[in-house]
């Protein structure tokens, strides 16, 4: 998708390994999401962050950490990667409320496909 | 329980109209937002409507909104089979805008 891309694309790990997904965008905007979708549940908000180095939890944090130390990465790592961690994982870039008479637009990368044996 | 929910599946006749139901519980919902999922691919908005507007309407999609009953609808007109898809709709609240999607409906157009 264009401005936001999303690396790798596919990976296949073992449990207990570390993994970090790497989400960059070339849109400038301030906010910036990671969600992970699994089928009945929908997307499911993991962690976002407002600005550089400033994050916060989202719905199902647990087992995953943020960072962004410059505006255009969001890096979520998984510490010690577990079979439930299987999933499809969205970053999600938007400028945020004021930029669209108060609506709040995602645009959305093309996802990460993660599977933890 | 989910805060937005939609029904799983929805299956109709190319031609035929699609309605594709949501519920939300939050009255403090600001924004509320329709996005298209295709297969393999992220989402893309289609659109979004002010808490405070009951229609919406643009070309052949249709979204009416009961914020009364906490119901959000998106009609699609003369469904076609590249309208088959997965359809979120979304909400957003007075903090932070973080948006809150429901489970996703499958929408499958036959010919």
């Amino acid at each position: 998708d264009a401005g936001i891309t999303q690396s790798p694309r596919h990976k296949v790990t073992e449990t207990g390994t570390p993994v970090t997904l790497r989400c960059h965008q070339t849109e400038n905007h301030r906010y910036m999401y990671w969600y992970r979708q699994d089928p009945g549940h929908g997307l499911r908000l993991i962690h976002y962050s407002y600005g550089v180095k400033d994050t916060d939890k989202g719905e199902v944090s647990d087992g995953y950490s943020v960072s962004r130390s410059k505006t255009e990465d969001f890096l979520l790592t998984l510490e010690s990667a577990t079979s439930s961690q299987t999933s499809v994982y969205f970053c999600a870039i938007s400028p945020g409320q004021g930029a669209n008479s108060g609506a709040n637009v995602l645009t959305f990368g093309a996802g990460s496909r993660l599977t933890v044996l | 329980g989910e805060d937005v929910e939609q029904s799983l599946f929805l299956s109709v006749r190319e031609g035929d109209s699609s309605v594709i139901n949501c519920t939300y519980t939050d009255s403090s919902s600001t924004y509320l937002y329709w996005y298209k999922q295709e297969p393999g691919a992220g989402l893309q908005l289609l659109t979004y409507i002010f808490s405070n507007m009951d229609m919406k309407q643009d070309q052949r999609l249709t979204v009416l909104l009961n914020k009364k009953d906490k119901h959000l609808s998106l009609r699609i007109a003369d469904t076609q089979t590249g309208d088959s898809a997965i359809y979120f709709c979304a909400e957003s609240r007075l903090q932070g805008g973080k948006l809150i999607f429901g489970q996703g409906t499958e929408l499958s157009v036959k010919p």
